[in-house]
């Protein structure tokens, strides 16, 4: 069974501080891995998509890598703003297919203090 | 563009009351649709999928149900409601990358 796991679970740094979230999974059988943002009470983002054949995807000051043999990504934010303050959340499409049933981690708190 | 539009935005419901979560997306055809719940506390769980009219596949045992009676409308729907049902459902379709919905904050008490 797939198992998504995120570290930390809450985060709280300076704004400007360059910042890694992480991202692991038991099964390296995926199709993809997404990076969601979510806004409390509000529904989710999608801020990057890397294909299991891919090793990084970056947006502005986003990247995220993959490391699918041993089951880990993650989201590095460079110069971190308080804009930057929300839940960020790993999933990953599980099985060979794009069958669209993703499993998500439990998500990264993160806040960005002025 | 695409959008997808879930009402009511907060609802709070007696215990053994029905429920019906309504989700339409606009700006695409045949889209593979799914509902999610992110209770208090744990992550979000896939409850339902589909990937066409009248096509749904259940993800855990559990006391809802969810219907497609048109290409661009999935309802998810209870009899009775029970507490453990609280939580905030979102609803999400596909191509390629799924794309969330804002949410129905349900509180059931």
């Amino acid at each position: 069974k797939q198992e998504v796991t995120q570290i930390p679970a809450a985060l709280s740094v300076p704004e400007g501080e360059n910042l890694v979230l992480n991202c692991s999974f038991t099964d390296s059988a995926i199709y993809n891995l997404q990076w969601f943002r979510q806004d409390p009470g509000k529904g989710l983002t999608s801020l990057l998509l890397i294909q299991s054949s891919q090793r990084e995807q970056t947006s502005g000051r986003l990247n995220a890598s993959l490391d699918k043999s041993s089951g880990r990504s993650t989201l590095y934010i460079a110069a971190s703003q308080p804009g930057d303050s929300a839940t960020y959340l790993c999933a990953v499409l599980h099985g060979s297919s794009n069958t669209g049933k993703l499993i998500f981690g439990q998500g990264t708190t993160l806040q960005v203090k002025p | 563009s695409q959008t997808i539009h879930q009402w009511p935005a907060t609802l709070v419901q007696p215990v053994g009351s029905p429920l019906s979560l309504e989700c339409t997306v606009e700006g695409t055809s045949n889209p593979n649709l799914y509902w999610y719940r992110q209770a208090a506390g744990r992550g979000l769980q896939l409850l339902f999928y589909s990937v066409g009219i009248g096509q749904i596949s259940s993800e855990v045992p559990q006391n809802l149900s969810a219907s497609r009676p048109q290409d661009r409308q999935f309802i998810l729907s209870s009899k009775k409601l029970l507490l453990s049902d609280s939580g905030f459902y979102l609803c999400a379709w596909s191509i390629n990358t799924q794309y969330f919905g804002p949410g129905t904050r349900l509180t059931v008490l």
